[in-house]
């Protein structure tokens, strides 16, 4: 069975940009996470999506926004980028009903700098 | 809301010793779940033992065990026999459980995170 699998494994924006990330599920799960690490900080969560639609948010604006395609593969996307907004960016599947036995299972993150 | 907070920001053991590394949690919630995850350079975060809030016996995972205190809100991690590849950082983490299609997700609430290093 595949991973999570997330692209790129890093990027460079300026400030005011905007910024597309992509993150394919591990086979089998239909729940996707996303999460911030800030350097130092650890993961806060953002948004959840289940069957294409946001299941929950966290504290982060609405330049923050997100999608879950029919595959289960999701995107985040982040608008007028903020030099805060950078940070490694975590991407986690997980499979309905099962999540304690089968719980989070984490990407290798997308590191975003923002200049 | 809840908070988890880990007050040991690094920690050195040598290989084959033990270490314990001490986590703290704030929630008005009697039904929750609680994570260690440990994410080495490599940047994934890899679960590594996790506990149910009302099972009252602790967790184990071969050398990796648990002492959580329900009342004190303390969720300890014991790495017995330490080995040069748990170099990594690990992170308590709190998951309160919700349902589907509610708008509300069962998240993970991470503390800051204690550096472990073990040495030769």
């Amino acid at each position: 069975e595949t991973g999570v699998t997330q692209s790129p494994t890093h990027l460079i924006k300026t400030r005011g940009q905007q910024v597309t990330l992509r993150c394919s599920s591990q086979s089998g799960h239909n729940t996707v996470s996303w999460y911030q690490q800030a350097l130092g900080q650890g993961p806060q969560f953002i948004f959840q999506y289940y069957r294409e639609e946001e299941n929950g948010r966290g504290n982060f604006p609405p330049r923050f926004s997100g999608l879950q395609f029919p595959n289960y593969s999701s995107e985040l996307n982040v608008n007028a980028l903020e030099l805060d907004d950078s940070a490694l960016y975590l991407c986690a599947s997980s499979q309905t009903g099962t999540w304690y036995n089968s719980p989070l299972h984490f990407g290798n993150g997308t590191r975003l700098t923002v200049t | 809301a809840q908070t988890v907070t880990q007050s040991q920001p690094e920690m050195s053991v040598q290989e084959a010793e033990t270490v314990t590394l001490s986590c703290t949690y704030d929630t008005s919630e009697n039904n929750y779940y609680l994570f260690w995850y440990k994410q080495p350079p490599s940047r994934q975060m890899i679960l590594v033992i996790r506990q149910e809030a009302y099972k009252q016996q602790n967790a184990t995972e071969n050398r990796f065990s648990v002492n959580f205190q329900k009342a004190a809100k303390s969720f300890s991690l014991k790495i017995s026999d330490s080995q040069l590849g748990d170099t990594a950082m690990y992170f308590c983490a709190f998951m309160k459980p919700a349902g589907l299609n509610t708008g509300t997700a069962s998240k993970l609430t991470f503390g800051t995170g204690t550096r472990l290093q073990v040495t030769l």
